[in-house]
């Protein structure tokens, strides 16, 4: 079956915009995943949902980042204001229910100018 | 709270050699663990994973790891290596909480696999 897909796969933007970056996970999957990974270092977890709720948002660096998931499946991480500090690969993953292996899509290559 | 080390970003080793990368992790609950592997441009790649029971684990493509709880170590070894093992690999720990479980990642050893 298909497995998690990221979309876009490169995003080039300028300081201080929005972005938007999406994660559609393999299906019945009710727990999703964000990382965020920085050149040269692991995947830095950022947020957890299990169905629609985030059941943990302790890795979001700051106010700017924000992610949603109102459906249980596809989940949109939300950057505002971005800096140049907000230049990674950001990872989505997506487990059956949590508790299970996490499926990793292959990122989304974020670049701010 | 959870860590994982790993020790050394980059190994090297020669075409039919012993593969061995090293993880230490702390977690104040018996924790899960993981390695991943990682391809060029390509996304995370579950090798193998201990939860319970065994100590010994065996994965993908022929890679091993022991959970040595008294060490706090969880190295992946290989007996040995191919060229197409060249690749990144991360060490992970979970713990378990209500709902789930929260995985934090090693920094990543680059494996180098010479002919």
């Amino acid at each position: 079956g298909a497995g998690v897909s990221q979309t876009p796969s490169n995003k080039v933007t300028e300081k201080g915009k929005y972005v938007e970056l999406r994660c559609d996970p393999i299906s019945g999957h009710t727990a999703l995943y964000w990382y965020r990974q920085s050149l040269g270092q692991g995947p830095e977890f950022l947020i957890y949902f299990q169905g629609t709720g985030a059941a943990d948002d302790s890795g979001l660096p700051n106010d700017r980042f924000f992610a949603v998931r109102p459906e249980g499946s596809v989940s949109t991480l939300k950057i505002q204001r971005t800096e140049r500090g907000d230049s990674a690969v950001y990872l989505c993953a997506s487990s059956l229910n949590g508790y299970e292996t996490q499926y990793f899509g292959p990122g989304t290559r974020l670049l701010v100018l | 709270a959870q860590s994982v080390t790993q020790l050394g970003s980059h190994v090297s080793v020669s075409e039919g050699a012993l593969v061995l990368l090293r993880c230490n992790y702390s977690s104040s609950v018996p924790p899960y663990l993981f390695w991943y592997v990682q391809y060029p441009n390509q996304g995370l790649q579950l090798l193998l994973k201990y939860t319970t029971g065994a100590t010994l684990v065996k994965g993908i493509n022929g890679f091993e790891a022991e959970f040595k709880k008294s060490e706090t170590s969880f190295h992946l070894t290989k007996p040995s290596a191919h060229m197409s093992d060249a690749a990144e690999y991360f060490c992970a720990v979970s713990e378990v909480y209500t709902g789930g479980f929260k995985t934090i990642f090693g920094a990543g050893t680059r494996l180098f696999v010479k002919a």
